[in-house]
């Protein structure tokens, strides 16, 4: 079965600086990836997605993921972090089923941007 | 659009009532999935649905039951509530093509006491 492992509970970054979080997975073949975003009592936003091609996605407001297949890896990236970027991020793996995927995902990671 | 719609937003249960969750989308999506959500967790899917008249289990579906009768209704249900299902409950939906995101609708938030 798949997993996700996102090893940082929480980050805590000052307004400006850079930013990653980091995402494992566990999964036999080519896996779907991707990235949500949960602002306080909202439900999940997506923010990028990965399913083939180019290993480096670019995803709304300035993140992107760089998918290594080498390292089990799809860590998330921002270069300078804006205090609306506070938010819980959660990373996911698609398995693949039937014509479309069964999404798993991690815990999450609590994102804390300092001023 | 309305989107994914989850009610109710709130509710208190006793130990061994039941309540249905309801989830419904106004955007012809054949998938539908239902998720909890518990305090550093992460997202466990519970029940998801690949078309109506078609469910099947996720990870951890003990003590819920679903059924999916239109495209449009997912609702999820609690026979004998326990203190363990105290948790913010998410649906979502998404089309069938294989490189579609998740729509999810804003959660309901489950206090069994």
């Amino acid at each position: 079965a798949q997993s996700v492992t996102q090893p940082d509970i929480h980050i805590t970054v000052s307004e400006g600086a850079s930013l990653e979080l980091r995402c494992n997975y566990s999964y036999g073949a080519t896996p779907y990836l991707f990235w949500y975003v949960q602002s306080p009592g909202q439900g999940l936003q997506l923010l990028l997605k990965y399913f083939s091609g180019d290993t480096l996605v670019q995803g709304i407001k300035g993140f992107e993921a760089e998918f290594k297949r080498s390292q089990s890896s799809f860590n998330l990236r921002k270069p300078s972090v804006h205090w609306s970027d506070a938010a819980e991020y959660f990373c996911a793996v698609g398995a693949r089923a039937g014509g479309s995927y069964i999404p798993t995902f991690g815990r999450g990671t609590s994102l804390i941007v300092h001023p | 659009n309305a989107g994914v719609t989850q009610t109710p937003k709130f509710r208190i249960l006793k130990i061994g009532q039941s309540m249905t969750l309801q989830c419904t989308q106004d955007m012809n999506h054949n998938y539908m999935y239902w998720y909890r959500q518990d305090p550093g967790m992460g997202l466990k899917l519970i029940y998801y649905s690949v078309g109506a008249g078609i469910t099947d289990k996720g990870e951890v579906p003990n003590g819920y039951n679903v059924s999916r009768s239109t495209t449009e209704d997912f609702p999820l249900r609690l026979e004998l509530a326990a203190p363990s299902q105290t948790s913010v409950y998410f649906c979502a939906s998404k089309a069938g093509r294989a490189d579609e995101k998740l729509f999810f609708g804003s959660g309901t938030q489950l206090s069994v006491l």
